[in-house]
């Protein structure tokens, strides 16, 4: 089936820097991909949408110059933490849809979870 | 309102026996897929069933069924005989074909499988 990559798993950086993730299409090719965060037992909470060869679309309350989004390709799209603070410490998951499934099912990464020390 | 409701926080099942996760929706698209993820301890999302707002038929897999009443807006996950390794959080999802194709996820019920 479908298979799509999330990398690194687990990131720990410190206050201040920057940390980029990057979720990969590895069998078919994804024009959107999804980013959603995390809180401990708590449901996904969509961030953004990303659209290949066009800006993101984020959800209300989301800062977009906080969490850039670049989907440069139809296999490759990245989330990048700017100024990591500690109250950004979660867990991000990524989602392509696979145009050739017959109901557009959606595949996710295995996750990221960030620490901000 | 919530599109999707788990009103569940915790269930407890025996192994080998049969369990069933609620989840409601609320949509007005006539057009929009219902999805049932587990997620482990590790995090990943791992697909396990889909119903189509059309299909006629209750979808399954496997050891998974998902009872589809669409008149009452329910999409209840059926898992039988449990095992252990079905221990995870199991989430609900909705999306809605005509107005954005976003998804919408529940808050999850929490299955563990008691030896």
């Amino acid at each position: 089936g479908a298979v799509v990559s999330q990398h690194p798993s687990r990131v720990i950086c410190k206050s201040g820097t920057s940390v980029k993730i990057e979720c990969r299409s590895l069998d078919f090719q994804a024009t959107t991909m999804f980013w959603y965060r995390q809180f401990p037992k708590q449901s996904l909470m969509l961030m953004a949408t990303s659209n290949e060869g066009s800006k993101a679309t984020y959800e209300q309350g989301v800062e977009k110059d906080k969490f850039l989004i670049n989907h440069a390709s139809l296999t490759l799209s990245t989330l990048t933490v700017t100024s990591a603070h500690p109250e950004d410490s979660s867990f991000y998951i990524c989602s392509a849809r696979d145009p050739r499934g017959a109901e557009a099912e959606a595949f996710f990464g295995q996750g990221t979870r960030l620490t901000v020390v | 309102a919530q599109k999707i409701t788990q009103t569940q926080p915790g269930m407890f099942v025996q192994e080998k026996e049969a369990v069933t996760l609620d989840c409601t929706y609320d949509t007005s698209d006539p057009s929009y897929g219902l999805f049932w993820y587990k997620q482990p301890s590790s995090g990943e999302m791992i697909f396990l069933i889909y119903q189509g707002s059309y299909d006629q038929q209750n979808a399954t897999e496997g050891r998974y069924s998902l009872n589809f009443q669409k008149a009452r807006k329910s999409a209840n996950l059926v898992i039988s005989a449990s095992q252990l390794g079905d221990s995870a959080m199991y989430f609900c999802a909705m999306r809605e074909y005509i107005t954005g194709n976003q998804f919408y996820f529940g808050t999850g019920t929490s299955l563990t499988v008691i030896p």
